[in-house]
């Protein structure tokens, strides 16, 4: 089966630097995404990581370890527009287009 | 401008009622999918598919249909609704068996109720 964990809540300051976590337990592993989705509203595409190492896009970074099933997202210079829920989710073979998401994790940026 | 559309965007319905929820790209991508959103659970892939007259399975077939008769259309069919499919449905799309995954585009969700 396939086992995605992420915390499920955050709160960080503006202007600061926050890491969300994330690991996962699955089979056939092939990437790691990450969506940001703000209340009522569709995810929207942040990264996408195969390869061990980090990728930065703008202020967002993106991390992934295969050997150790983990990877985190570092956003930095937290605005109050990152108010958002950020969603974990995996990429699996012997169905190439099997994605499997977190729960997500709802992160508070407060003044 | 590219986009990904579904309707209706909410729907209230009874037990028993057959209903379809379309979705539709114009951006001549290969895959699409239906995932289904709900409190605690988050987002779980209910069928895909990888091009025309392609689908598969996600993780929570059960209670669903799909067909994928056109490249820019995948309709959801709810046979025989029951409470439990009361949820938030979003239906995605991206280009294709990319060497890496590319970005998937969602649409703006269908909110449905089953009473």
């Amino acid at each position: 089966g396939q086992n995605i964990d992420q915390p499920t809540e955050m709160t960080a300051t503006e202007g600061a630097i926050v890491q969300i976590n994330c690991t996962y337990q699955t089979s056939g592993f092939n990437g790691l995404f990450w969506y940001q989705q703000h209340a009522g509203e569709a995810p929207t595409f942040l990264s996408y990581n195969v390869l061990d190492g980090l990728e930065e896009k703008g202020r967002f970074s993106s991390f992934l370890s295969r050997s150790k099933g983990y990877s985190y997202l570092l956003l930095k210079e937290l605005q109050m527009k990152d108010s958002a829920s950020y969603l974990c989710a995996v990429s699996r073979s012997g169905g190439y287009q099997k994605v499997t998401f977190g729960i997500g994790t709802k992160l508070q940026v407060i003044p | 401008e590219a986009q990904v559309t579904q309707n209706p965007r909410y729907l209230i319905t009874v037990t028993g009622k057959k209903l379809t929820v379309t979705c539709s790209q114009n951006m001549n991508h290969e895959y699409m999918s239906w995932y289904r959103q709900d409190p605690g659970l988050g987002l779980r892939q209910i069928y895909y598919s990888m091009n025309v007259e392609v689908t598969d399975k996600g993780d929570v077939p059960e209670g669903y249909k799909v067909s994928r008769k056109e490249k820019r259309n995948f309709p959801l069919i709810l046979e025989s609704p029951s409470p439990n499919q009361t949820s938030l449905y979003f239906c995605a799309s991206r280009p294709g068996l990319a060497p890496r995954g590319d970005e998937q585009f969602f649409g703006p969700g269908t909110r449905l109720t089953v009473l």
